[in-house]
């Protein structure tokens, strides 16, 4: 248990579908990432948020739209999807000060399949 | 665009220790060398991080070289249960923050 949690574990969805992908922390920190892994690549960095303000967001499709209410929760609103986007997303969150000891602590993921 | 590289695969006898390598020619004086690992379905895993200094922690242990453009990730007594991905990572200092760069990752068999 990382203090990173990630609903659902799984999905499937059609590529006219909306879904949406939830994370939530319990561990107090001020930054959130969606990452994207496919099959053979390297993990992907989608979108930052510090202190829930966007501050980054890597050329990522708009069919992905990002969503982040408060410090604690991050969503990954999905539309419209193609096959290609079928990989394993995951959030991250970390505590942002500056410091030398900033780490990521992962969710398990969500494995997304777009038909 | 990832930082580092690393052998894609490696064996290690169960009980002897596990090297990994991985190179990081570009990285700069405040960039920072972090380790995970990733077990099947599951999220990566923080192992240790060194800007440096060797490090060593209940994990394992950090060794970078002095120019800095290279390190090894050591599993002293490498078990069946570390058996996983492992990714070498260089984290960047940013305006808005720090960013992490996974490289494609090692991925290490333990054998019985």
């Amino acid at each position: 248990e990382t203090g990173v949690t990630q609903t659902p574990r799984h999905l499937v969805m059609g590529m006219t579908n909306k879904k949406s992908l939830k994370c939530e922390q319990h561990l107090g920190h001020n930054a959130m990432y969606w990452y994207k892994q496919s099959a053979k690549k390297p993990l992907e960095l989608m979108f930052v948020y510090n202190f829930k303000e966007q501050t980054e967001n890597n050329s990522v499709p708009s069919r992905f739209s990002p969503e982040c209410p408060n410090s604690s929760h991050l969503f990954l609103h999905l539309h419209t999807l193609q096959p290609e986007d079928s990989a394993l997303y995951l959030c991250a969150s970390s505590q942002v000060r500056g410091g030398t000891n900033e780490k990521l602590f992962f969710g398990s993921g969500t494995q997304l399949s777009v038909l | 665009d990832a930082k580092t590289t690393q052998p894609p695969s490696m064996d290690c006898a169960e009980g002897r220790a596990a090297n990994l390598p991985c190179n990081h020619s570009t990285i700069s004086g405040n960039e920072y060398v972090y380790w995970y690992r990733q077990i099947h379905s599951q999220g990566p895993q923080y192992i240790i991080h060194g800007l440096k200094n060797n490090e060593t922690n209940e994990m394992a242990s950090l060794i970078i070289t002095e120019d800095r453009k290279s390190s090894t990730l050591i599993l002293p007594h490498a078990t069946l249960r570390d058996t996983a991905v492992y990714y070498c990572i260089v984290r960047v200092v940013t305006d808005t923050g720090n960013q992490f760069y996974f490289g494609t990752g090692t991925s290490l068999t333990v054998i019985p």
